[in-house]
């Protein structure tokens, strides 16, 4: 059973960056049939995808977000991470990380994290 | 940038019908945009109900159902029971590795 989680500081002032980690266990983060995703969700509010990416670091972002996002990978740790810059009160939510699949999977969101909650404030 | 949307809110009666449609602002849903479709409550993660336009997710009732009806994606509850009651946010797939969500349906049964 593949399980996500993430991890990472609630409070970030803003104007900072903010950095959170997802770490997979049940499976490889290597493996070649999926996408490693983050979306997030402000309080009473909808989701918003904000990006993805594959084992060979190939990324896609939201287009609303792609200048101040990052997504990174670390095969060896079993991990992948989000930064995003220059963060606002708009930035707080709660984030979750999930597993997406691709063409031969599916291309939906099939494992999730149980999300963390991020604090923009002073 | 492409607009998903979906009904607001939507009630429904204990073991009733209700169809929750997912379309574009611009364009028509098809199976290409490998519609999914999840469940949430609140505090909860999303669930994952249907993908591939109709393919129930493992261990979702058959209550469930997923189609295209017309020009937009659909999640059809047939029977709805009280824990029904949630959010339902339907995502489409883009191209190229990136998806879009729908606003969310707020679904009350009573």
């Amino acid at each position: 059973q593949v399980q996500l989680q993430e991890s990472g500081p609630g409070l970030v002032k803003p104007s900072q960056t903010l950095s959170l980690t997802c770490t997979v266990s049940g499976g490889s983060i290597s493996s070649g049939s999926y996408y490693w995703s983050w979306i997030r969700q402000p309080a009473g509010k909808g989701l918003e995808w904000i990006g993805r990416i594959y084992t060979s670091g190939s990324t896609n972002y939201n287009p609303s977000l792609k200048s101040r996002v990052t997504i990174s990978v670390d095969t060896s740790k079993n991990q992948f991470s989000l930064k995003l810059s220059s963060v606002t009160a708009a930035d707080t939510a709660v984030y979750y990380c999930a597993r997406v699949g691709r063409l031969t999977t599916g291309y939906y969101f099939d494992y999730w994290g149980q999300g963390t909650l991020v604090t923009v404030s002073s | 940038q492409t607009v998903v949307t979906q009904e607001p809110s939507f009630s429904v009666s204990p073991g009733g019908t209700v169809t929750l449609t997912c379309g574009l602002s611009s364009g028509s849903v098809s199976t290409s945009y490998y519609p999914s479709w999840y469940q949430q409550t609140p505090g909860q993660a999303p669930r994952t109900l249907i993908y591939s336009t109709n393919t129930r997710s493992s261990g979702v009732p058959d209550r469930f159902s997923g189609s295209i009806l017309g020009n937009k994606a659909a999640l059809t509850i047939t029977g709805a029971q009280a824990d029904d009651e949630s959010d339902y946010y339907c995502v489409l797939y883009m191209g190229s590795g990136s998806w879009v969500f729908g606003g969310g349906t707020k679904l009350t049964v009573l």
